[in-house]
Order: C-alpha cells, then structure tokens, then sequence
C-alpha cells in the first residue's frame, strides 16, 4: 500500500523560506522510473503543479516559480523535500505531494493529505 | 505554459451522461497520451480516476471514460450519480517534461 504525507509549518511570514517534506512509503525513489512530484492549490482555486523529482535525481519544475522552488531527496530514503523562497501571501495554498509509480507513468496515483500553508505576518 | 482550459462547471440529472473538455495545445494535450483525470471532494485530496487519457485504475467505475482528439482531451461521465459532485481536473505532462494542470470543473446533480 503506498501512502504520502506531507509536514511543515502551517504559518510562514512574509519573505520567509518554506520546507516542506513527503514522507513515503510502499514504494522507493530507487526504482527506476519512479518520481514524486509537488502540487498546490490556493483556498478555492485549482490545482498547480510545482516541482517533481526522478529515480536518477532529474528535477523539473514549474517555469513560472522554477527561481524560487528546489526539490530534493531527504536524509532517509523515503523522504522528498521541497523549498520556496521569498513566501507571499498569494502562496498560502494546500501543498499536495504524490507518486508517479513507473517510467512511462506520466500522471500522480497516490497523493497525501496535503498540509495547508498560511503566508502572513 | 498556460494552464489547460476546461469549462467552469457542468451539471446535469441523475442518469444523463456528461462531458468534461480539457483544451491544451501542441506542447502537452496534442503531443503526449499522457493526459489523466483527478476527482476532488471539497475537504479531500485530488483522485486519479483516468490517466494516459482512456485507462482507469482499479476500483474506479467505468462510468468514467476518457479520450482525446487533437489537442483537446475530454471526461464522461455516464449515469450521473450523486456521489460524481466534485471538481474535476485534468493534467498533461509537456514537452518540457513538466506537468501542467488545467483549470478545473464543478459538477454539479440537478
């Protein structure tokens, strides 16, 4: 059973920089083929995609925030973490984060919960 | 890259069928058959109910069905039911080898 959950802090200021981290499990970024991507959705509005990074460390992201976004594998193998800096208030949004199981796989199977991110100060 | 255009809301009766459009262009719709389809309950995370634009995952109904035409891609759902009140979205992967979302889609049961 594959599942995903997504942590960070539900308050960030202004300018601050923003963590977030995807914990997984029932699958390894070590297959090849396999990726976990970021997605978010402000109170109301649709969903956006953000980042996604492979099995061989390949990062995409969004080429509209590309300057402000990094992914990265965790300090455990079944951790992906996502940076953005320069936080505003049009960032506050649920940030999503989901699996996508094989090489020619282009679409997210399972996501988490999402955890909801508030910019103000 | 644009988001994907799908209509803001459709509705029909319990029964009737319906159809959901997703336009995107020749850098992802029109390229890949690489489109997938999420259902989203208000509260609840997106659902993949279609990818790779017309196969369904196990255990959704196949009252959901999906295809593509050009650059545009589309969801039926037939024998509308209660429960398919959602919002709908649609996603392509690009040329860029990116993911683009398209601007999602309530339906509502009369």
């Amino acid at each position: 059973q594959i599942t995903l959950k997504e942590s960070g802090p539900a308050l960030v200021k202004p300018t601050q920089t923003l963590t977030l981290t995807c914990t997984f499990s029932g699958f390894s970024l070590r297959t090849r083929g396999v990726a976990v991507g970021w997605i978010r959705q402000p109170p109301g509005k649709a969903l956006e995609w953000l980042a996604v990074i492979h099995w061989n460390d390949d990062k995409r992201y969004s080429p509209s925030l590309q300057s402000r976004l990094t992914i990265s594998q965790g300090t455990t193998n079944n951790q992906v973490v996502l940076t953005m800096t320069n936080m505003d208030p049009v960032d506050t949004a649920t940030y999503y984060c989901g699996n996508r199981p094989g090489y020619y796989d282009n679409y997210f199977e399972s996501w988490g919960q999402g955890t909801l991110v508030t910019v103000s100060s | 890259q644009s988001a994907l255009t799908q209509p803001a809301s459709v509705s029909g009766s319990p029964g009737q069928s319906i159809t959901i459009s997703c336009t995107g262009s020749s850098s992802d719709v029109g390229t890949y058959n690489s489109v997938s389809w999420f259902l989203q309950h208000p509260g609840k995370a997106p659902k993949l109910i279609i990818f790779d634009v017309s196969n369904r995952p196990s255990g959704i109904s196949n009252r959901f069905s999906g295809s593509k035409s050009g650059n545009t891609a589309s969801l039926t759902i037939s024998g509308l039911q209660a429960e398919d009140e959602a919002d709908y979205y649609c996603m392509s992967h690009t040329t860029r080898s990116t993911f683009v979302f398209g601007t999602g889609t309530t339906v509502s049961v009369l």
